[in-house]
């Protein structure tokens, strides 16, 4: 089964809001609320932002936040601050045949 | 504090087999699914394999089912992931990770680098 699938590259300025798509069928992102979101920094290992489509870790600033709707996800990310630069990528339980699958990853620039 | 310490990366011919190892604390490790996920260099992120905490259920991906075996040991508190006939296309940063529950990875190993080449 294809990844999920994500816009390669997304920006915006100090201050501003940015969303981040995450697109896949009714067999993964829209027959399950089971979607996540990692944030990568450059060399090192990604990090759960936002689980179960909305839910926050604890440590996770509220400026992150998630949603979904039919097969598409989002990642809000508010308040855009230099260190949210960073790739991030979606993920979503598939069912018991694929599992969970990845988006392509979003590269998140902030001006 | 979570940990997962993995060792076990390392360059090898095309054809041949390497155990990843990755040794869990700080929380109850029969408990919870364990998986691996990796990256190609410069790539986005591929799961690869989850095991669940009882051993009653083990899934791999369509790219290394039948080459790849997962398997964990509750006593030792330890994952593995024997990876045999390495092809180049499996070069990448393996991470071990935690399952949170809801399908999510909530801790993530270091990261251990694997090259196939000849």
């Amino acid at each position: 089964q294809s990844a999920l699938t994500q816009p390669p590259s997304a920006s915006g300025s100090p201050g501003q809001s940015v969303t981040i798509s995450c697109t896949g069928t009714s067999s993964d992102v829209g027959g399950y609320n089971y979607v996540s979101w990692y944030q990568q920094l450059p060399g090192k290992a990604p990090r759960l932002m936002i689980y179960a489509v909305t839910q926050r870790p604890s440590g996770v600033p509220d400026r992150f936040s998630g949603s979904k709707s039919g097969n598409t996800a989002s990642l809000t990310v508010s308040g855009l601050q230099a260190e949210d630069e960073a790739d991030y990528y979606c993920t979503s339980y598939a069912g018991s045949n694929n599992f969970v699958l990845f988006g392509g990853g979003t590269k998140l620039t902030v001006l | 504090e979570v940990q997962l310490l993995q060792s076990g990366g390392g360059l090898l011919q095309p054809g041949g087999s390497l155990r990843l190892s990755c040794a869990a604390s700080g929380f109850t490790f029969s408990s919870y699914a364990l998986n691996w996920v990796r990256q190609a260099p410069g790539k986005g992120l591929e799961w690869v394999s989850t095991i669940s905490g009882d051993l009653s259920r083990k899934d791999y991906a369509a790219s290394v089912k039948g080459r790849f075996t997962i398997s964990r040991d509750n006593s030792k508190n330890a994952v593995y992931l024997q990876m045999n006939s390495l092809g180049a296309e499996d070069t990448a940063i393996y991470y071990c990770v935690k399952s949170s529950g809801w399908y999510a990875f909530d801790y993530w190993g270091q990261g251990t680098l694997v090259t196939v080449s000849s």
